[in-house]
């Protein structure tokens, strides 16, 4: 089946400009997990939901980031007032259980790439 | 929430030969993950062994756990130029979303 789809794939920006970023999980994945990656680095969490519901958003860096899950599938990713340092790969991933997070694998999209000029 | 930490950071390797990738975590977990992730790609779950495991194989992977040293091991047998890839390990804490270090990136030559 489908796996994990984000859109776009490439966003180029410019600062100060508002995005939105799109995740669509695998269809039945409860869980919903965003990550950003820089260069030579690992994954960096952000904000997991466990159904509509932001489970821990303790990653989010500042409160130009905001993400919301309305109908407990598709998931956005949204960036206010955009600035340089926001420039990486945004991953979505998600996971088909309801119960710890910490107990299922998760299947990642191949990520948007964000750059702000 | 706590990160794996991966050793080597790089690691270059001929085709036919094994690669060994350590992690070493700090407090204690419930499970343990390996991803790979593959240039422009996202991360590709490997496997997950459980505290309460030792070793575990999955074809040419060969995964161990020492909760007693905080550390796990990744072995890839024969390995592969289609191997090459940056692994990470993320260590599975209850109740928190999965953290991920910098990772080893694993370089493969014909």
């Amino acid at each position: 089946g489908a796996g994990v789809s984000q859109t776009p794939s490439n966003k180029v920006t410019e600062k100060g400009k508002y995005v939105e970023l799109r995740c669509d999980p695998i269809s039945g994945h409860t869980a919903l997990y965003w990550y950003r990656q820089s260069l030579g680095q690992g994954p960096e969490f952000l904000i997991y939901f466990q159904g509509t519901g932001a489970a821990d958003d303790s990653g989010l860096p500042n409160d130009r980031f905001f993400a919301v899950r309305p109908e407990g599938s598709v998931s956005t990713l949204k960036i206010q007032r955009t600035e340089r340092g926001d420039s990486a790969v945004y991953l979505c991933a998600s996971s088909l259980t309801g119960g710890p997070p910490e107990n299922s694998p998760l299947h990642f999209g191949n990520g948007t790439r964000l750059t702000v000029t | 929430s706590q990160q794996g930490e991966e050793d080597p950071q790089a690691l270059s390797i001929q085709e036919g030969e094994n690669a060994t990738m350590n992690c070493s975590y700090k407090t204690s977990i419930n499970n343990l993950q390996w991803y790979r992730q593959n240039s422009g790609r996202g991360l590709v779950h490997l496997i997950l062994i459980r505290s309460n495991e030792r070793e575990k194989h999955s074809g040419r992977l060969r995964v161990t756990l020492d909760t007693s040293k905080k550390s796990s091991s990744l072995l890839i047998t024969a390995s592969r130029a289609a191997d090459t890839a940056s692994y990470f390990c993320a260590p599975g804490q209850a109740g928190t979303a999965l953290i991920f270090g910098k990772g080893t990136t694993l370089s493969v030559s014909s």
